[in-house]
């Protein structure tokens, strides 16, 4: 079982749609959850983190954290084209040990 | 306020010969990690240093190597470069905060291109 996984996708989804993005990791003590926006050919680019378990929202991005089923999600609303791209899922145990990422999810709106 | 800057921005080398990337955190932080992203796959951790010592490691071989400044600042050293080095390098850096929050900021990359 991979560390942390996400649907790779490509996930297409039409303009102002909500896009609903996926992430399961498999150590029980991570204890920090992160979303990162990759444009092609672009450095990843950190747009929310999560710490305890429920929804943490911030714009039209909102973050769901679910630590007993080790899951965590990210959602998208009112979707727009320049939001398409590869979302990467990064989890962490502490702060001194390594930052995992999964392998990011393609995400493509349609106008 | 300069966010995390690394040079070069692309880089072509030769099998076998060997390569030094920079990178520059942001200001405030004290932690750089090196990740290798191979095109379509995501960020695969390097080492992390701190306080001029490496403290973490993936599960990357010898020929990869770095050293942190005391002006925090980092290089990532590889050895006997082999075409599946081919990738882009991605520095980041993280704030002072030791507590849980360990949010990185990634630098542009270096693309090492290896032939």
């Amino acid at each position: 079982q991979k560390e942390v996984e996400q649907n790779s996708g490509p996930l297409s989804v039409p303009e102002g749609a909500i896009a609903s993005l996926n992430c399961t990791y498999s150590d029980r003590g991570s204890q920090s959850f992160f979303w990162y926006r990759q444009y092609s050919g672009k450095s990843p680019e950190l747009i929310m983190s999560i710490y305890s378990n429920g929804d943490k929202e911030d714009g039209r991005f909102t973050a769901q954290l679910n630590k007993a089923s080790q899951y965590v999600s990210l959602l998208i609303r009112d979707s727009q084209p320049s939001d398409s791209a590869t979302y990467l899922c990064a989890v962490i145990r502490t702060s001194y040990d390594k930052v995992i990422f999964g392998p990011g999810t393609s995400l493509s709106v349609i106008p | 306020d300069a966010g995390v800057t690394q040079s070069p921005t692309h880089l072509i080398k030769t099998r076998g010969q060997q390569v030094t990337l920079r990178c520059s955190p942001k200001s405030g932080h004290d932690t750089v990690s090196w990740y290798q992203q191979a095109l379509g796959q995501g960020p695969q951790f390097i080492f992390q240093y701190y306080e001029e010592e490496e403290r973490q490691r993936g599960n990357f071989p010898d020929r990869f190597s770095g050293h942190q400044f005391p002006n925090y600042s980092s290089e990532l050293n590889v050895n006997a470069l082999l075409l599946g080095d081919s990738a882009l390098y991605l520095c980041a850096s993280s704030p002072v905060d030791r507590g849980l929050k360990h949010e990185q900021y990634f630098g542009p990359g270096t693309r090492l291109t290896v032939t």
